[in-house]
This record gives C-alpha cells, structure tokens and sequence, in this order.
C-alpha cells in the first residue's frame, strides 16, 4: 500500500525548533518530488517547501531562511527542520507526493500538528 | 504568492450541479496546465479529485469535472450526493512555487 506517515509535531515555544519527517512506503521514493503542505485550523491549504528527485529545493516566502526540506532516499525519509518558529506556523502539517508528470498532490500523509505558542 | 481566489462557499440539492471558479493572474496558470482540485471532508487529509486541468486520477467519479478558460480555472460536480459535502482547492504550479486557492465548502442542502 503506498503510504505517507508523518511524525515529530508537538508544542514548542516561539523561537524554538522543530524536525518534522515523513515515513514513505509502497512505491520507489527516490523517484518522486515532495512536498510539505500545512493547514492552520479552521484555514486553508498552504504550500510550505518542495524537494525533487534530484534534491532541488523550494520554499514558500513565508518559510524562506527559517525553514529546510530534505530527504533520505536510504530511508525512505522526508524531513522539514524548522527554525525560528512563530506562532503563524502553527498547523497541521502534511507531507504530500508530486505525481510522476502530473503537477499534482497524488498521495498525502494524515499530517502531524506543530503548535508554537509560550 | 498570493493566494488563488476561490468562492468561500456554494450549495446545491441532491442531483443537481455545482461549480466552483478558481481565479488567478497570468503569472499563476502561466500557459501551462499546471491546476489541479482537491476534497476534503472534515478531519480527513486532502484528496486528488482532478490533474492537469481535466484528468480525474483512477477512482474519482465521473460526475467530477474540471476545465479551464484564461486565467480561471472551474470544478463542476454534477448529480451531487450527500457524500460530496467538503471543502474543495484549486492549485496551481508556477516555476518556482505551487499556490493554493483559498477554499470552498460545499453544503448538499
């Protein structure tokens, strides 16, 4: 079964850090572009940062210089270190796989929850 | 990277259609077909419903459509059922970035 499992949510005070990582399983992870998507409650979708097969690397400007995306294909792994963290960025957030030539979210995990608040 | 513009809410009875519009600047469809559409129920991830504009991924109904005109992107659900009351995204990828719409609740009255 292709599988995205999300880990390493939890609260954390303004200013800390975090490390989020995504667990992929059921197809050849090495081949496929990721992404982290969050979602504060009750609002919208917002796309956070992207990484290609070949380890290109993307980010939203509301993340930029805070946050990194990577990945351990050995592992199977996506991981977003988070710096700096404000209370804006409390969210669930999802790992999500880019679709081989579709431009699109074809498979989400169920998303962890990263609370910044004191 | 500002935001897709989306209708907060539409409503429809069982069987009836619906669509929902998706508005965005040049610089965000580009002259690709880069948009695609996402359901999600209350307390569920998102789901994939439709890709590249009009491709509906193996599984999703048929009553699902999707198309696109200028720079507004439209999802039409036709014959709608109870199961279909979420909230719905468009998205669009630029080069650098993707940029959501900012969402849509669907009520089946």
């Amino acid at each position: 079964e292709v599988q995205l499992v999300e880990s390493g949510g939890g609260l954390v005070q303004p200013g800390g850090s975090l490390r989020l990582s995504c667990a992929a399983s059921g197809f050849t992870f090495s081949s496929y572009d990721m992404h982290w998507v969050r979602q504060a409650t009750g609002k919208g979708l917002e796309w956070v940062s992207a990484i290609g097969n070949a380890g290109d690397k993307y980010y939203s400007d509301s993340v930029k210089g805070r946050f990194t995306i990577s990945r351990e294909n050995a592992k199977n792994s996506l991981y977003l270190q988070m710096n700096s963290l404000r209370a804006g960025d409390t969210a669930v957030y999802y790992c999500a796989r880019e679709g081989s030539g579709t431009d699109a979210f074809d498979i989400w995990g169920q998303g962890t929850m990263v609370t910044v608040s004191s | 990277q500002s935001a897709l513009t989306q209708p907060p809410s539409v409503s429809g009875s069982p069987g009836q259609s619906v669509t929902i519009s998706c508005t965005g600047t040049s610089s965000d469809f580009g002259s690709y077909n880069r948009v695609s559409w996402y359901q999600q129920p209350p307390g569920t991830a998102p789901k994939l419903i439709i890709y590249e504009v009009s491709n509906r991924p193996s599984g999703v109904p048929d009553r699902f459509s999707g198309s696109k005109s200028g720079n507004t992107a439209s999802l039409t659900i036709s014959g709608l059922q109870a199961e279909d009351e979420a909230d719905y995204y468009c998205t669009s990828y630029t080069s650098i970035s993707v940029v959501f719409g900012g969402g849509t609740k669907l009520t089946v009255l």
